[in-house]
């Protein structure tokens, strides 16, 4: 059982580039999150994915946008890369929202914008 | 949800002595306390959690005990090991989707 798949593992990026960050679950989960994870700064959540077919923003949604392919994918996407999203990147599903289901993390996307 | 103060930010004990972290919120709508264990390089684990009708829960070696009316929680790993250290984080979700964290403890168990 994989889990919350995350790819890439490492990724550096250039001021301006655009890339996508890819996650995959397979233990029929409904909800879906990324988060990013900076020193100092704990867990911030970037946008959700409430069940197939809505998403919604978190607390730190500028710069970021996001796709709930089908149920099991939910990808983020960076339009214009910039050095203050240099962060790692954490994928996260949950059976059905977060109030009473813990989260299943996946291993994360270090991501350097230089 | 909104606040979450997590004490110590780190934490060093000898290898079998107990460890304990306090988390105290603010939101006394809370009623999910997850606690997480986070290795070098790897994502946030999900190690215990407790529901507000429950004061205190166990298993095995760890526990998490609630107290509602003070609104903190607290992380309690007893006969520590060296792969009990990482870092570990608090939580607590009130509505639907609003889960805060706290910003972590780092625990180092010195053989």
């Amino acid at each position: 059982n994989a889990g919350v798949t995350q790819t890439p593992k490492f990724q550096v990026l250039k001021t301006g580039q655009s890339m996508t960050l890819q996650c995959a679950q397979d233990m029929n989960h409904n909800s879906m999150y990324w988060y990013r994870q900076d020193p100092g700064m704990g867990l911030r959540l970037i946008y959700y994915s409430a069940s197939e077919g809505t998403t919604d923003k978190g607390e730190v949604p500028n710069g970021y946008n996001v796709s709930r392919l089908n149920k099991r994918e939910f990808s983020l996407r960076l339009e214009s890369a910039a050095p203050s999203q240099t962060s790692v990147y954490f994928c996260a599903s949950t059976l059905n929202g977060a109030a009473n289901y813990g989260y299943t993390f996946g291993s994360g996307t270090r991501l350097t914008v230089v | 949800g909104e606040n979450v103060e997590q004490h110590p930010s780190t934490l060093s004990v000898q290898e079998g002595d107990s460890a304990v972290i306090k988390c105290t919120y603010s939101d006394s709508a809370s009623n999910y306390f997850p606690w997480y264990k986070q290795e070098l390089g790897k994502g946030p684990q999900l190690i215990i959690d407790i529901r507000s009708n429950v004061g205190e829960k166990k298993d095995q070696r760890i526990a998490v005990t609630l107290n509602k009316t003070a609104k903190h929680f607290s992380l309690h790993i007893t006969e520590t090991q060296p792969e009990d250290s990482a870092v570990y984080f608090c939580a607590n979700a009130g509505g639907y989707q609003k889960v805060t964290f706290g910003t972590g403890t780092k625990l180092q168990v010195i053989p």
